[in-house]
């Protein structure tokens, strides 16, 4: 089935500090891929989708300064989390699209725990 | 906007028993209707789907039918196991982007 991979899984920084999560795509291409914040028990808040060659679409009340979205090739995007504070610690997860035909679900990665000490 | 409404939890389970959990939605058009499944310290993997009404998505022993005449998608299971504890979410994706819209989640511990 179609994987997705997202590294680190796990990342404890000082506040102040930029910290880069990298989502790929193993096995196939994704033209669309989504970035997701996680608070404990609670369900996914979509932060912003990215689109392969263009600007990322950031939701409403998400600072596109703050959460620098890359999305360079077809297999892989990033998130920057940038000058990150304790309040941006919570559990930051990706998913890909495939390429072909409407209604294509979202595969996810793991998850990556951000703490911000 | 589209919406997606679960049943509220925790739901606790003897193993081998019945399971069924809620999801409605609201959506304008005709949505796809998903189930994913959130293992502890995991990312979300899709459990089953059904692009139309009346189709049922299966998967482990898990059914749902898109039933639009009540807007619902039910998750259910026959014989739960102590394997199944986990997350799971009830979602939609509808528009060209087929952005996902994701009910609250409701966790399932299943006991020996």
């Amino acid at each position: 089935g179609a994987v997705v991979s997202q590294h680190p899984s796990w990342v404890i920084c000082k506040s102040g500090t930029s910290v880069k999560i990298e989502c790929r795509s193993l096995d196939f291409q994704a033209t669309t891929m989504f970035w997701y914040r996680q608070f404990p028990k609670q369900s996914l808040m979509l932060m912003a989708t990215s689109n392969e060659g263009s600007k990322a679409t950031y939701e409403q009340g998400v600072e596109k300064d703050k959460f620098l979205i890359n999305h360079a090739s077809l297999t892989l995007s990033t998130l920057t989390v940038t000058s990150a504070h304790p309040e941006d610690s919570s559990f930051y997860i990706c998913s890909a699209r495939r390429w072909t035909g409407e209604n294509q679900p979202q595969h996810f990665g793991d998850g990556t725990r951000l703490s911000i000490l | 906007g589209d919406s997606v409404t679960q049943m509220e939890g925790p739901v606790t389970l003897s193993e081998e028993a019945c399971l069924t959990i809620n999801c409605t939605y609201t959506a304008t058009g005709y949505p796809s209707l998903f189930w994913y499944v959130q293992y502890p310290g995991e990312g979300l993997q899709l459990l089953l789907k059904a692009t139309k009404a009346d189709d049922k998505g299966s998967n482990k022993g898990f059914e749902a039918t898109y039933r639009k005449e009540t807007t619902s998608f039910h998750l259910e299971k026959g014989s739960v196991q102590v394997s199944d504890s986990a997350v799971y979410f009830c979602a939609l994706s509808s528009g060209a982007n087929s952005k996902l819209t994701f009910g609250k989640g409701i966790t399932l511990s299943v006991r020996p």
